[in-house]
Formats: structure tokens, C-alpha cells, sequence
């Protein structure tokens, strides 16, 4: 069974930087493409960022770019999500989801249970 | 930010046929598949179809996609109480070289 599991988020003060991980087990992780995808409670699905299986091609979505960085650790099965300069309006439950397949275009299929990031003073 | 427009709401008895629509520009549905995600209330979102128009297994057949030029449909047929849910479409768009997501449809079991 495919299984995401995200952990690093909690409450940061403006300006300030989190990283966030997601452990993934019951699947090739290094076959497929990862993705962060984030949800204001109450609001719809924005894209935050997509990395390749090799991590070779890396996009961001524009509300985040020059801010995060998306990394994979394929030896560790895992993928995380540096978050820097935080604002307010990134206050939002992360999803970390797996790809359909290898390329970032390809799809989201599985999605984790998500993990809270609170931007606030 | 949503780039692709749907119906904020939809509803039908027990047993009706819904049909929610998706509607894109060139750059992403237009030369792009669409995928579908399911989310129940307080749960994480789960990809319903994929490919415009295949079911992962377990995705029971009263759901079904279908695309035709820049717009995508998802259609619920023998609607059931437990598919009162928020529906999502996405695909890839070309010029911003990432996923975009629809605006959203929450589907009411009357």
C-alpha cells in the first residue's frame, strides 16, 4: 500500500524559514515524480511545486517561487520542501502527493494526510 | 490561483445523474489530460479519474470523465449519499510549467 506521511509543519513567525519532509513507503519512490500541493482550510487546491524522479526538473508555482526549494532523497525515500522568507498567505495544510509518473507533468495520483504551516506573530 | 473554471455547486437526488464541467484554455486542458480528485469532508483529496477518462481501481464506474477541446467533464451517475463531496479537475499547464487545479465543485446529496 502506497503510504505518504508529511511532518515538519507547526507555527513560524513572518520572514522565518520551515522545512518540511514527507517519508513515502510502498512504491518505487525513485520511479516517480513528487509534488507539493497546499490548501487554505475552506479554499481549493493550489500547486506549490514538482520535482522530477531524478530530481532533474524542478518547477514552483509563482506565489512560491524564489522562496522554497524542492528536494528528493531517493536513498531515503524521501521528499522535502524548504520554506523561506514565510508569509502569512502561506498559511496552509501541505499535501505531499506522488506522481503518475516520472515526469512532473505526468499527474498526481496518492496524497498524504497533509501537514499544518501557521505563519503568524 | 485557479486557472480553470468550474461550477461552484452541484446537486441531485439519490440515484440522478451529475455532471460537472471544467473549462481550461489551450495551454493546459487543450494539449494536456485532465485528472479528477474526490474530497469528503475533512479528508485528504483522492484521484478519482486520471487520463481524462480512466478509473484507478477501486473508483467505482458510476463516475466517469470525458474531454473535448479546451473543457473536461466529470459526471456522476446513480448519485449516492456519500459522494457529497468537493470536486477538483486539474491538468498541466504549458507556459507556467506546473499543475493548475479548478476552482471547485461541491456536489449535494438532496
Amino acid at each position: 500500500e502506497v503510504q505518504l506521511v508529511e511532518s515538519g509543519g507547526g507555527l513560524v513567525q513572518p520572514g522565518r524559514s520551515l522545512r518540511l519532509s514527507c517519508a513515502a513507503s510502498g512504491f518505487t519512490f525513485d520511479d516517480y515524480a513528487m509534488h507539493w500541493v497546499r490548501q487554505v482550510p475552506g479554499k481549493g487546491l493550489e500547486w506549490v511545486s514538482g520535482i522530477s524522479w531524478n530530481g532533474g526538473s524542478i518547477d514552483y508555482g509563482d506565489s512560491v517561487k524564489g522562496r522554497f526549494n524542492i528536494s528528493r532523497d531517493n536513498a531515503k525515500n524521501s521528499l522535502h520542501l524548504q520554506m523561506n522568507s514565510l508569509r502569512a498567505d502561506d498559511t496552509a495544510l501541505y499535501y505531499c502527493i506522488k506522481g503518475v509518473g516520472a515526469a512532473r507533468r505526468d499527474g498526481m495520483d496518492v496524497w498524504g494526510q497533509g501537514t499544518t504551516v501557521t505563519v503568524s506573530s | 490561483q485557479s486557472v480553470l473554471t468550474q461550477p461552484p455547486s452541484a446537486s441531485g437526488t439519490p440515484g440522478q445523474r451529475v455532471t460537472i464541467s471544467c473549462s481550461g484554455s489551450s495551454s493546459n486542458i487543450g494539449s494536456n489530460t485532465v485528472n479528477w480528485y474526490q474530497q469528503l469532508p475533512g479528508a485528504a483529496p483522492k484521484l478519482l479519474i486520471y487520463s481524462n477518462d480512466q478509473r484507478p481501481s477501486g473508483v467505482p464506474d458510476r463516475f466517469s470523465g470525458s474531454k473535448s477541446g479546451t473543457s473536461a467533464s466529470l459526471a456522476i451517475s446513480g448519485l449516492q449519499s456519500e459522494d457529497e463531496a468537493d470536486y477538483y479537475c486539474a491538468a498541466w499547464h504549458d507556459s507556467l510549467n506546473g499543475h493548475v487545479f479548478g476552482t471547485g465543485t461541491k456536489v449535494t446529496v438532496l
